[in-house]
């Protein structure tokens, strides 16, 4: 069993489409939480950095973290097709050190 | 202001060729690392390097040999390639302390025949 499981997708939303992502996780020691996005052929780019439960919000993205059952949620309002991409999570246990664990990435297309 | 660049772009081998990817950042980060990234698996660490002089095994390590040159630089060996290898690679980059923000290369797709 992965450590972070995410639906692949693929995902396709009209333009201005409210969009939901998300991640399981399995190791509860897990304490930060990360969404990178990825454009096609390019490398992964921060979007959004949390610690422990609660919301975040940054413009149209809210980053959502539910520690008790374990759940990850990125939410894309007013969606935009420039927002096309994938979008990865991430978690990172403070006593690894350096080491990221990525779950497997969800491609999104919005269409205008 | 390049970031993290990476060569090649792009690299054919054969079965049992070596070869080595580059990596260097100009951000003056402690932190760096090498990924790779597959369908269906996501992106996997293959070392890390959390300070000059130091190297350490991530997720999938075998069949690589790491180098941390000096700060700026970090290099990912493949010995002996194998079909197996075929794959994107991403090296990354980061200050001490802050391993979620990561600053990623373009990548570098390798095919192995």
């Amino acid at each position: 069993q992965k450590e972070v499981e995410q639906d692949p997708g693929p995902l396709s939303v009209p333009e201005g489409a409210i969009v939901s992502l998300n991640c399981t996780y399995s190791n509860s020691a897990f304490q930060y939480f990360m969404w990178y996005r990825q454009y096609s052929r390019k490398g992964p780019e921060l979007l959004m950095y949390t610690y422990s439960s609660g919301n975040k919000e940054d413009g149209r993205f809210t980053a959502q973290v539910d520690k008790s059952s374990k759940y990850i949620s990125l939410f894309i309002r007013d969606s935009q097709p420039s927002d096309s991409a994938t979008y990865l999570c991430a978690t990172l246990e403070e006593t690894s050190g350096s080491r990221l664990t990525f779950g497997e990435g969800t491609q999104l297309t919005v269409n205008p | 202001n390049a970031g993290v660049t990476q060569t090649p772009k792009f690299q054919v081998l054969k079965t049992g060729q070596s070869m080595t990817l580059q990596c260097a950042q100009d951000m003056n980060h402690n932190s760096m690392y090498w990924y790779r990234q597959d369908p269906g698996m996501g992106l996997r660490l293959i070392y890390y390097s959390a300070s000059e002089g130091t190297t350490d095994k991530g997720e999938v390590p075998n069949g690589y040999n790491v180098s941390r040159l000096n700060k700026r630089e970090f290099s990912l060996r493949l010995e002996s390639a194998a079909p197996s290898q075929t794959s994107v690679y991403f090296c990354a980059s980061t200050v001490s302390g802050r391993a979620g923000t990561q600053y990623f290369g373009p990548g570098t797709r390798l095919l192995v025949l």
